[in-house]
């Protein structure tokens, strides 16, 4: 069955500093491959997607994603991280049928000033 | 401006009660979903519909109806069988298709007394 794992529940950087958020999907197919971002109370925000091409994809707020096929992983990273950026990350993937996105557990990120 | 509401953001019920939560979109998309958030879990899909008058079960169905008689609205039935219906619930609709990602709402609490 599809899955997407995230190993870090929670993270704690300090502002100023590099971030990076681990995500793995098992998946058999070519994967479509999202990460959103959450605030507390809120719904949750697409960051990037990853769907063909160059495995380096930009997207909002200075964020990246690399996808890594060998690995099977598509991490999440940040040269500099701001305060503004504590939030629960949620990777996720879709299925090529039925229109089903998968999401994983998430991780929470607390920004020390 | 486009996006999707959901109501009420917070809503009580009673053990035993059924209670309906509200999701309207004005971006024009065929697909729509219900996701319920626990805290530790990420989300899980409840219910999604690709087009007017069709909808499938997710992976956590029991105890949840839906209803998709108009493009712009999904709203989801918590019934009494749901036996742990406090949750945060989500709504979010899409363009349909391999690459549309999720646009969400706000979010709606429930909690049961």
């Amino acid at each position: 069955a599809q899955s997407v794992t995230q190993p870090d529940i929670h993270i704690t950087v300090s502002e100023g500093a590099s971030l990076e958020l681990r995500c793995n999907y098992s998946y058999g197919a070519t994967p479509y491959l999202f990460w959103y971002v959450q605030s507390p109370g809120q719904g949750l925000q697409l960051l990037l997607k990853y769907f063909s091409g160059d495995t380096l994809v930009q997207g909002i707020k200075g964020f990246e994603a690399e996808f890594k096929r060998s690995q099977s992983s598509f991490n999440l990273r940040k040269p500099s991280v701001h305060w503004s950026d504590a939030a629960e990350y949620f990777c996720a993937v879709k299925q090529t049928s039925y229109d089903k996105v998968i999401f994983g557990p998430g991780t929470s990120l607390s920004v020390i000033p | 401006d486009g996006g999707i509401t959901q109501s009420p953001k917070y809503l009580f019920r009673k053990e035993g009660q059924n209670v309906t939560l509200s999701c309207e979109q004005n971006l024009n998309h065929d697909a729509m979903y219900w996701y319920r958030q626990d805290p530790g879990q990420g989300l899980r899909l409840i219910y999604y519909s690709q087009i007017v008058n069709d909808f499938q079960k997710g992976d956590i169905a029991e105890g949840y109806s839906v209803s998709r008689e108009k493009k712009e609205s999904f709203p989801l039935t918590v019934t009494s069988a749901q036996k742990n219906p406090t949750a945060f619930y989500l709504c979010a609709s899409s363009i349909g298709g391999l690459t549309g990602e999720l646009f969400f709402g706000e979010g709606s609490r429930l909690t049961v007394l």
